[in-house]
């Protein structure tokens, strides 16, 4: 599969924090999608693009589809406990590409 | 709607023996998928299915076969189990759009 880079590959976070990560490509993609993973569980889907340009919404959480379809973007606003976990980004053409995943962790 | 379901949830196995990974999905959805998943790493595609009777070899098929007879089963089938198949393996299945819905996975050790 074509290569994802995702970063950063860990972040802490506080509680009521924005955070933000995102994914590149050398490829091009007509698809991105956005999982996360909480410990022992298969990855949820929380966020699909379809378009280069668009930018899409799910109660707390943004993504965005990059303007060249190389890249894409996720915010988490006003972060809470229950924002911990992996979040994978995914990119299809043909089959689909996962990145390595950005581990999120509440800071102390 | 069950989803995606997979059993078992975890498996020890020796090396040499063999088993039957289950997955089903009551959605009616032709594509199948199975991935694993190593620490720290993302997903690899090891087969996939578009439809019953069909299916395609992914990343990393090696040590692998699956079978399709019918929409809603894809099973995985490891031959000859070998410590690098120690894994954690998740079923996949999408239906028209390209959203991927995934099964809880199923822990399996090899030693």
């Amino acid at each position: 599969g074509q290569q994802l880079n995702q970063s950063p590959q860990s972040m802490f976070i506080q509680e009521g924090e924005d955070v933000s990560m995102n994914c590149t490509s050398s490829s091009i993609f007509n698809t991105w999608l956005w999982y996360k993973q909480d410990p022992g569980e298969g990855p949820v889907l929380l966020i699909a693009l379809y378009k280069a340009g668009e930018l899409t919404s799910n109660g707390r959480l943004t993504a965005q589809f990059g303007i060249t379809r190389k890249d894409s973007f996720l915010n988490i606003s006003a972060s809470i406990p229950s924002d911990v976990g992996i979040y994978f980004c995914a990119g299809q053409l043909g089959k689909l590409s996962f990145g390595a995943g950005t581990t999120v962790t509440v800071r102390a | 709607n069950a989803g995606v379901t997979q059993t078992p949830k975890f498996r020890i196995l020796k090396i040499g023996q063999s088993m039957t990974l289950q997955c089903a999905q009551d959605m009616n959805h032709n594509y199948m998928y199975w991935y694993r998943q190593d620490p720290g790493m993302g997903l690899k595609l090891i087969y996939y299915s578009v439809g019953a009777g069909i299916t395609d070899k992914g990343e990393v098929p090696n040590g692998y076969n699956v079978s399709r007879s019918t929409t809603e089963d894809f099973p995985l089938r490891l031959e000859l189990a070998a410590p690098s198949q120690t894994s954690v393996y998740f079923c996949a299945s999408r239906g028209r759009d390209y959203e991927q819905y995934f099964g809880p996975g199923t822990r399996l050790t090899v030693t």
